[in-house]
C-alpha cells in the first residue's frame, strides 16, 4: 500500500499562472479531501469528495479555486491566476468515511 | 460554527518533563475530536481518537480526555522524548454523515535535552 499519492511535490508558478495539483487516495478509500497548511493558519479544509460526488465545499475561495473527481483513482485541484497568498502546502487525504484520515505528504506551491 | 482552538504555537520542553497541549471546541453537536501528529517533512497522521464512552485513548505513551463539560480534549504524556519533537493537531469531527475534520492551528512541541 502506497499510501496517498501527491504530485508534484513542489511546484513554482509566476503570479498569474494556473496550478494543477494532483491527488491518489488509497485503493479502496471512499472519501478524499484536501485541505491547504500554513504556519499561521494551520490546517484549513478546503473540500472534499465520497465515492466522487462533491460533499462540501464550504473551504474553497470560490472564484480561482475548483476541484474533480473523475475517477475514483485520483482527484485534482485546480488554482487559476495564482497569487502569492495561495503560497502553501497542499494536503490531500482520504479515508473509508468517519474513520482516520490518511495524509499524503503534499504539494508544496510557492507563487512569485 | 464549529471550531477548534489551540493556544499555544510553540512549545519548548526539556526531555523527560511531562507534555500538555491544550485543545478546547466549540460545537452545536458532540462531535470526535482527534490529536494528529506531523513530523518534520512527513505527512500528518493519526495520534488518538476520542470514544464514546468516555475511556480515555491512549498511544506511544500520549493520552487524551475529553471533558464534554469545559469542550477540552488536552493532550498529555508524563515523559517527554526527543522523538516527540513535531507539530501536533486537535480536530474534531463533522455532525452527522459528513466526515471532514476541522483542524486547530497547531502546537509544536520541541523537545531538548
Amino acid at each position: 500500500n502506497a499510501g496517498v499519492i501527491q504530485t508534484p511535490r513542489h511546484k513554482v508558478t509566476g503570479k498569474g499562472q494556473e496550478a494543477t495539483l494532483w491527488c491518489e487516495p488509497i485503493s479502496g478509500h471512499s472519501a478524499v479531501f484536501w485541505y491547504r497548511q500554513t504556519i499561521v493558519q494551520g490546517l484549513e479544509f478546503l473540500t472534499y469528495f465520497r465515492n466522487q460526488a462533491p460533499i462540501d465545499d464550504s473551504g474553497m475561495p470560490k472564484e480561482r479555486f475548483s476541484a474533480q473527481m473523475p475517477n475514483q483513482s485520483h482527484s485534482t485541484l485546480k488554482i487559476q491566476s495564482t497569487q502569492p497568498q495561495d503560497s502553501a502546502v497542499y494536503l490531500c487525504a482520504s479515508s473509508r468515511g468517519h474513520e482516520r484520515l490518511f495524509f499524503g505528504h503534499g504539494t508544496k506551491l510557492s507563487v512569485l | 460554527g464549529d471550531s477548534v482552538t489551540q493556544t499555544e504555537g510553540l512549545v519548548t520542553l526539556t526531555e523527560g518533563l511531562p507534555v500538555m497541549l491544550n485543545c478546547t471546541y466549540q460545537s452545536t453537536y458532540s462531535p470526535f475530536l482527534f490529536w494528529y501528529v506531523q513530523h518534520l517533512n512527513e505527512a500528518p497522521k493519526l495520534l488518538l481518537k476520542s470514544f464514546t464512552d468516555n475511556k480515555r485513548p491512549e498511544h506511544q505513551g500520549f493520552h487524551a480526555t475529553l471533558h464534554k463539560s469545559s469542550s477540552s480534549f488536552h493532550l498529555q504524556k508524563s515523559s517527554a522524548q526527543l522523538s516527540d519533537s513535531a507539530l501536533y493537531y486537535c480536530a474534531l469531527s463533522g455532525e452527522g454523515s459528513n466526515a471532514k475534520l476541522t483542524f486547530g492551528k497547531g502546537t509544536k512541541l520541541s523537545v531538548k535535552s
